[in-house]
């Protein structure tokens, strides 16, 4: 969608390396999140910011970690890739909680 | 904590033929809902809205949708289905006190038939 890009779309990588996401904003909202989609488990929240170098964890944060060094960047890194982490993971942005979200189009990584 | 139950994960109906996709809501605090489209290999788009304004909420694509406060419901409806529709769609409901973090349900598949 306009004013947010994920890269990259696609993913192959191996078990046991680390994979960054990359999550990038036009429209100068405060808030970021990064969630993941399973089937028949909707959108869970892995990690979301609230400012510059502001973050907090989300339901399932094991084995991700998270930077936002500027407003408009915010990055997922999966540190050592596990089978488990095959997913498809989305950002979104949001001005303020009475808005909801603007999403990315996703990410969708394969971990083999 | 806030949660979200949608009933329903595939709903089928005719072009034509009126939609109904259900929610139910759990929260701590006065919710703000949402629901959300999400077409094949894209992100998820928002439909509509409701912060406790107006109980009826109209959204894009000629849908609305109902906040029932003694149900803890939010359903989402359309008169009439059109092909296009056929998607996923997911309902949502934020902590407006919480950095507005949302909480999702499953999702709920709609399938348009000719």
């Amino acid at each position: 969608d306009a004013g947010i890009t994920q890269s990259p779309r696609h993913k192959v990588t191996e078990t046991g390396t680390p994979v960054t996401l990359r999550c990038h904003q036009t429209e100068n909202h405060r808030y970021m999140y990064w969630y993941r989609q399973d089937p028949g488990h909707g959108l869970r929240l892995i990690h979301y910011s609230y400012g510059v170098k502001d973050t907090d964890k989300g339901e399932v944060s094991d084995g991700y970690s998270v930077s936002r060094s500027k407003t408009e960047d915010f990055l997922l890194t999966l540190e050592s890739a596990t089978s488990s982490q095959t997913s498809v993971y989305f950002c979104a942005i949001s001005e303020s909680s009475i808005y909801g979200y603007t999403f990315g189009s996703g990410t969708r990584l394969t971990v083999v | 904590a806030q949660s979200v139950t949608q009933l329903g994960s595939h709903v089928s109906v005719s072009e034509g033929a009126l939609v109904l996709l259900r929610c139910n809501y759990s929260s701590s605090v006065p919710p703000y809902l949402f629901w959300y489209v999400q077409y094949p290999n894209q992100g998820l788009q928002l439909l509509l809205k409701y912060t406790s304004a107006a109980t009826l909420v109209k959204g894009i694509n000629g849908f609305e949708a109902e906040f029932k406060k003694s149900e803890t419901s939010f359903h989402l409806t359309k008169p009439s289905a059109h092909m296009s529709d056929a998607a996923e769609y997911f309902c949502a409901v934020s902590d407006h006190t919480n950095a507005g973090k949302s909480t999702f349900g499953d999702g709920t598949t709609l399938t348009v038939k000719p």
